[in-house]
């Protein structure tokens, strides 16, 4: 069967309340970054992505942030609902070598009622 | 809607008897890619096609194998699953590799 995975690292939050996940990447030739959003059983889902030359990104509740300097990306979400209730992953895509996504460890977002 | 298939949504199969998974796609993206997700991990990178070009990671096993017969179809066959191959596995495409990749629902694999 499937072996045992490794332990994710975990937020809980209160409903309603915002949250933050932190991803740190290590490649300062990554140009491009995205988030996605995994529920139980799915394949990931997009949430936002951004560009190098940006530093501050805005969607619908969410908001991510990159901080070139110390190779840091976070991700933002207002006034989180149930259905935020997910592992989230950070990915990053490098301009030069094969340009293939490398995906963060992830973080497991629950939710409080 | 435009969007990524993958099928069938879960397969079991017997140690060491061959298995294919299929996936397509509506969206007349130029690559395809398949990832091995196991329990609590990160989505890895198995291989990509661009285009009719194959292109596999370094250390994906030589028991695993990809067909791309068409731009909307990509395969991938599993040549003798053991069981650590049991899995969840995902199909991606994007329009150019550094672009956003859209995911399929995965299939889940399990070997007895």
């Amino acid at each position: 069967g499937e072996s045992v995975g490794l332990h994710l690292p975990t937020l809980s939050v209160q409903e309603g309340d915002n949250s933050i996940i932190n991803c740190a990447y290590s490649n300062s030739a990554s140009d491009y970054f995205i988030w996605y959003k995994q529920e139980s059983g799915k394949g990931p889902q997009f949430i936002i992505d951004i560009r190098s030359n940006m530093d501050k990104r805005q969607g619908q509740r969410v908001t991510v942030l990159l901080n070139k300097t110390v190779k840091h990306l976070s991700l933002q979400i207002a006034a989180t609902q149930p259905g935020d209730s997910a592992v989230y992953f950070c990915a990053e895509n490098s301009r030069f070598g094969n340009e293939k996504l490398t995906f963060g460890t992830g973080t497991r977002l629950t939710i409080i009622p | 809607d435009a969007m990524v298939i993958q099928n069938p949504r879960y397969q079991v199969t017997q140690f060491g008897k061959p298995v294919t998974l299929s996936c397509s796609q509506t969206l007349n993206h130029n690559v395809m890619y398949w990832y091995q997700q196991k329990s609590s991990q990160a989505p890895k990178l198995l291989f990509h096609y661009y285009d009719k070009d194959f292109n596999n990671e370094a250390d994906t096993p030589d028991n695993f194998q990809s067909r791309r017969p068409n731009t909307s179809f990509c395969f991938l066959d599993i040549r003798s699953p053991g069981l650590g191959d049991a899995a969840m596995y995902l199909c991606a495409t994007s329009r150019d590799t550094g672009f956003q990749q859209f995911f399929g629902p995965g299939t889940r694999l399990t070997v007895l």
